[in-house]
């Protein structure tokens, strides 16, 4: 079965730095998601990969997915407290679920605490 | 985006006692899905539900303890029978709309 393994699992960064989160998979990703998460509640989406090599922007967020296709980098910048929060990648199980029609995979996710 | 709300959001159940955890959407879709996060834990895919069709159940996953019912496009439940603080976790509903995926605010439940 797929594991992903998210690093690191606690990130404590000050406000206005820079930040990364990875996700590493043990198999060929077909459909990377990227979610956030507020304590206790849903998850928020982010992003979607798919190709080796794609990069997805959107505000101060931007998501790649490396040309093995066996990593993914979540990068903020200029962090902002409304960063705080959890991070989770998520992956597609089956090579043939690019259409998003498959319950996917989780990682640990990344606890983002952003200091004042 | 797809619009989702789970009811009840919160809730705290006595052992051995059932509850029925509400999934509804604001636009058609084909798949849905129901997750559980244990405490402290990351998300679990519990089963898949077709409109029209049985769910499907993952690995460890039993439709005798999560029963889902899944009677038009725009609606799912999924039951927790037989409770034990073990089932304490927050259940959460998800559907796919094109390449993306959308989950529910999650159902937060307790047992006792």
């Amino acid at each position: 079965s797929q594991e992903l393994e998210q690093s690191p699992q606690s990130l404590i960064v000050q406000e206005g730095k820079n930040l990364t989160i990875n996700c590493t998979s043990s198999k060929t990703l077909y459909g990377l998601y990227w979610y956030k998460q507020k304590y206790g509640e849903g998850l928020i989406f982010l992003m979607m990969l798919q190709k080796g090599g794609e990069e997805k922007s959107h505000e101060k967020i931007t998501a790649k997915l490396d040309e093995k296709k066996q990593q993914s980098s979540l990068h903020i910048t200029a962090s902002q407290p409304s960063h705080a929060g959890i991070y989770l990648c998520g992956a597609t199980r089956y090579r043939n679920s690019g259409g998003g029609a498959d319950g996917l995979t989780f990682g640990k996710g990344t606890h983002l605490i952003i200091q004042p | 985006s797809a619009v989702i709300s789970q009811k009840p959001s919160r809730d705290i159940c006595q052992r051995g006692t059932s509850l029925t955890i509400q999934c509804q959407v604001d636009s058609q879709v084909t798949m849905m899905f129901w997750y559980r996060q244990q405490p402290g834990q990351s998300l679990t895919l519990i089963a898949t539900a077709n409109q029209g069709s049985e769910a499907t159940y993952e690995s460890g996953f039993v439709i005798d303890k999560f029963p889902i019912s899944r009677p038009n496009l725009t609606f799912s439940t999924l039951t927790v029978s037989n409770m034990s603080p073990e089932d304490s976790s927050i259940y959460l509903c998800s559907v796919a709309q094109a390449r993306e995926q959308y989950f529910g605010p999650g159902t937060r439940l307790t047992v006792t």
